[in-house]
């Protein structure tokens, strides 16, 4: 069966960096794009970007332009998240989703990785 | 960049119909997911394509898009159905774009 299990939880101070990783089991990494959401708490899902897990091909939302980096281990059927220059408004549950392509719907979606930046 | 509006809320009594529609300018040009989310829980496809339901979904859960607006149905509403709904959709120049999602309570 299909899995996507998620790196655990993490606390970091602003002005660092985070990576997520999130592991697939039960099917082919590199058949399926991997995207990444993540939300604050209480508040909506937002998407923040995808990768083209065949080859590794990425686009990031403009709002996260330039922080965000999306990348993936085929060898290891890994795809991680990393956010940069970490501020307060960063602290939020980062979900990646598996879809079959860019524009495609989420049919699985990891068990989220909780990420708390304070001082 | 592109944006999808739902209500904050719906309420709706057991056994009725439930309705939670999304706008967007032109929405019904391009297709239109729904995602179930329960407290302390990941997401799950509800609905994609519009109206197509994934496998191990109830039927009374249904789907429609057309001019600017989206629309979830659920006939029948039961009490596990009490959940956060969002729809989602795809822009060529945006990305993925969620809308605020709708708390539907179940009374």
């Amino acid at each position: 069966q299909v899995q996507l299990v998620q790196s655990g939880a993490e606390v970091k101070k602003p002005g660092a960096s985070v990576k997520v990783s999130c592991k697939a089991s039960g099917y082919t990494l590199t058949r399926y794009a991997m995207h990444w959401v993540r939300q604050a708490p209480g508040q909506r899902l937002e998407w923040m970007g995808w990768i083209n897990t065949g080859n590794g091909n990425t686009q990031y939302t403009q709002k996260l332009q330039g922080r965000v980096t999306i990348s993936r281990d085929t060898s290891a059927s890994t795809a991680y998240m990393e956010l940069s220059s970490l501020r307060s408004e960063d602290t939020a549950l980062y979900y990646c989703a598996r879809a079959r392509s860019g524009s495609s719907p989420y049919d699985y979606w990891g068990q989220g990785t909780l990420v708390t930046v304070s001082s | 960049s592109y944006e999808l509006t739902q209500p904050p809320s719906v309420s709706v009594s057991p056994g009725q119909t439930a309705t939670i529609p999304c706008s967007g300018d032109k929405l019904g040009d391009i297709f239109s997911h729904w995602y179930q989310q329960k407290p302390g829980q990941s997401p799950i496809l509800v609905i994609y394509q519009d109206n197509k339901r994934p496998s191990g979904i109830p039927e009374r859960f249904s789907g429609s898009n057309s001019g600017n607006t989206a629309t979830l149905t659920i006939s029948g509403t039961q009490a596990v159905d009490e959940a956060d709904y969002y729809c989602q959709a795809w822009d060529s120049s945006t990305g993925g774009v969620f809308g605020g999602g709708t708390k539907l309570t179940v009374l």
